[in-house]
């Protein structure tokens, strides 16, 4: 069973471009959550998505950020007009859905490390 | 509200004990998570905790005290790669699924 899949690995954009940051849950998972972390700082949640719902993105800034989790396919989370201030690394991570359970575990995805230069 | 709050740094000593503590709020809380992060990696999964006392995982153990609002991870017989950065997050009732996490602890294992 693969685990949580994120792609690209590694992304380099110029100030100004667009950053399209991908996340294939665990199989079987649909709850997937995003999460920016800088430099010797902890996780900051962004969003919860449910396929084709989001559930909760207090944590998305209100402009250039945006993510969806279409029926097919992978979740994205996409940053328009990227600043050096995005650079940062982004990970994603996955729960399944359970039944009687408020709570799952997450499990996380390699992460996006995002430079912009 | 619901911080989660955690100690930044620990320094600890090759086959020692060490124990991180981590507080949070106690109104609707339903149970708290610990994680790992080695640098430059993404957060694994240690243990998650519901009821009170102490749960053993092989070398790593995680207590909760729920009237308390406390938990701690405690590492037994360090080793130099347990050096990491330990996550702890809580998860409240009307978050849907959302965790609130700490700043983590950063953890340096020396010879």
């Amino acid at each position: 069973n693969a685990g949580v899949m994120q792609n690209p690995r590694h992304l380099v954009r110029r100030r100004g471009q667009e950053a399209r940051l991908r996340c294939s849950p665990m199989k079987g998972h649909s709850h997937v959550y995003w999460y920016r972390q800088l430099p010797e700082e902890g996780l900051k949640f962004m969003v919860y998505l449910q396929k084709e719902n989001i559930i909760d993105e207090s944590g998305m800034p209100k402009e250039r950020f945006s993510a969806e989790f279409p029926k097919e396919g992978p979740s994205i989370l996409r940053i328009q007009q990227v600043v050096r201030g995005d650079s940062a690394a982004y990970f994603c991570a996955s729960s399944p859905r359970t039944h009687g359970s408020s709570t799952d575990e997450q499990y996380f995805g390699p992460g996006t490390r995002l430079t912009v230069t | 509200g619901q911080n989660i709050d955690q100690p930044t740094e620990m320094t600890a000593t090759e086959g020692a004990i060490v124990q991180i503590n981590c507080t949070y709020q106690t109104s609707g809380f339903n149970g708290l998570f610990w994680y790992q992060q080695h640098a430059g990696e993404a957060p694994t999964f240690l243990s998650y905790n519901v009821l009170d006392g102490l749960e053993e995982k092989g070398r790593f153990s995680s207590f909760l005290s729920r009237s308390k609002g406390y938990s701690y991870l405690l590492l037994k017989e360090l080793q130099m790669k347990d050096s990491a950065s330990y996550l702890c997050a809580g998860s409240w009732a009307g978050n849907n699924r959302k965790l609130i996490w700490g700043l983590g602890t950063s953890l340096a294992v020396n010879p």
